[in-house]
């Protein structure tokens, strides 16, 4: 079973550049998130989508943009990349909502901005 | 918003040795999870537990909702249960999305 999928899983941008990470889940969820990861600290969400069409802020989204066109799919947005956005990301899927239900994480992509 | 802290934040145990992790959150909540992060960074739910005791293999945890904390136990630890444990709340009125502790790191050696 694949379960989450991130891709890529590696990445080095240029301060400015865009990119886009994507998320694919097989497992029917209506809800996605994307979170990052830091040195030293725990998970922070970035954005989450609770259905095919929608999408919502969690704790840090200033920098991101996200789109869930599709049930299976959840892409994150850096449109001008900042050092600062050095960071590894995971994507996860749950049903129902976080709450009452478990969470899958995807493998995480590490994105280095210089 | 919901404080959530955990302790240790480092352990260092013998091979075979028991451990308790600790996490303390500041509000009432509807989910609280426990994940394990191995050092290749893949995350890992252990636990879906709000309430109650449950146990899995070596490894078991209790929520005591009423007094805010959650205990992790870790029997007879082996070398791959090394890594960052986590531990996360969802907060009733916000569902999906979780709250993440600093984790607690812990080395289990030879």
């Amino acid at each position: 079973n694949a379960g989450v999928t991130q891709t890529p899983k590696f990445r080095v941008l240029k301060t400015g550049q865009s990119m886009t990470l994507l998320c694919a889940q097989d497992m029917n969820h209506e809800y996605m998130y994307w979170y990052r990861q830091d040195p030293g600290m725990g998970l922070r969400l970035i954005h989450y989508s609770v259905g095919e069409g929608t999408t919502a802020k969690g704790e840090v989204p200033d920098g991101y943009n996200v789109s869930r066109l599709k049930k299976q799919n959840f892409l994150l947005g850096l449109e001008s990349a900042a050092p600062s956005q050095t960071s590894v990301y995971f994507c996860a899927s749950s049903s129902l909502g976080v709450s009452g239900n478990t969470i899958y994480f995807g493998e995480g992509s590490w994105l280095t901005v210089v | 918003g919901i404080q959530v802290e955990q302790s240790p934040p480092d352990l260092i145990l013998q091979e075979g040795a028991n451990s308790t992790l600790r996490c303390n959150f500041s509000d009432s909540v509807n989910n609280l999870q426990w994940f394990h992060q191995n050092p290749w960074g893949q995350l890992i739910n252990l636990f879906y537990i709000p309430s109650g005791t449950k146990q899995n293999g070596r490894l078991s945890a209790t929520t005591v909702a009423t007094e805010r904390y959650s205990l992790l136990y870790i029997s007879s630890s082996q070398t791959t249960d090394s890594g960052v444990y986590f531990c996360a709340v969802g907060v009733s009125g916000t569902a999906s999305k979780l709250t993440f502790g600093t984790g607690t790191r812990l080395q289990v050696t030879l």
